[in-house]
């Protein structure tokens, strides 16, 4: 059993619809990443978070510490939101990550 | 700042020869780690440090050396390559221990083994 599932592996959504992403995970954690790796292949790290909700842009994330589950939605999706989300949570010690699969995320104009 | 820079961007090996892909960051980061990201398999840890002089095993090392005798550079060695060392290298680097600080990617190394 994977310690991180993620959910859906494939998402197809037109320009401008509401997405979510969502992610759960069966280890204890303090905080939760999400990462965003772009067609070009570069990662980047959107959020961490150990609680409640952040929000940068159109990216909103939320984590629900007890139930072990954290979502990612965009809002009013862009073409250039196309990339693969991934969520990682860390391991007890802290020095490695448990990684979800990725979901692919294509916009259509 | 620079971030987290890597070289080669790209590299063709034949098999049996070795190398080393280089890393390095400008943040004063303790934690640096390789990953190596295959189809289908996602992002796999090599190895990591959590400061100078000090390196561990993450869930895919055999095949790689590690060293890190400064803050800045974190370089991967492949002994021998091998045809199964054709991927995708990420190094990384973060503040502290992944549990409260946002990791720091490279953009990324792609090795291909003949």
């Amino acid at each position: 059993k994977n310690e991180v599932e993620q959910s859906p592996q494939n998402l197809t959504a037109q320009e401008g619809e509401f997405i979510t992403i969502n992610c759960s995970y069966s280890v204890g954690i303090s905080a939760l990443h999400w990462l965003q790796q772009h067609p070009g292949g570069g990662i980047v790290s959107l959020f961490m978070l150990s609680s409640g909700k952040k929000k940068h842009g159109r990216l909103i994330a939320t984590i629900n510490i007890q139930e072990k589950h954290s979502s990612l939605h965009i809002t009013a999706s862009h073409p250039r939101d196309s990339a693969v989300y991934i969520c990682a949570a860390p391991a007890n010690t802290g020095n490695q990550f448990y990684f979800g699969t990725g979901t692919s995320l294509t916009v259509i104009p | 700042n620079a971030g987290v820079t890597q070289t080669p961007k790209f590299q063709v090996l034949k098999t049996g020869q070795s190398m080393t892909l280089q890393c390095a960051q400008d943040m004063n980061h303790e934690y640096m780690s390789w990953y190596r990201q295959d189809p289908g398999m996602g992002l796999r840890l090599i190895h990591y440090s959590v400061g100078a002089g000090i390196t561990d095993q993450g869930e895919v090392p055999n095949g790689y050396n590690v060293s890190r005798s400064t803050t800045e550079d974190f370089p991967l060695r492949l002994l021998s390559a091998a045809p199964s060392q054709t991927s995708v290298y990420f190094c990384a680097s973060s503040t502290g221990g992944l549990s409260y600080n946002e990791q720091f990617f490279g953009p990324g190394t792609r090795l291909t083994v003949l």
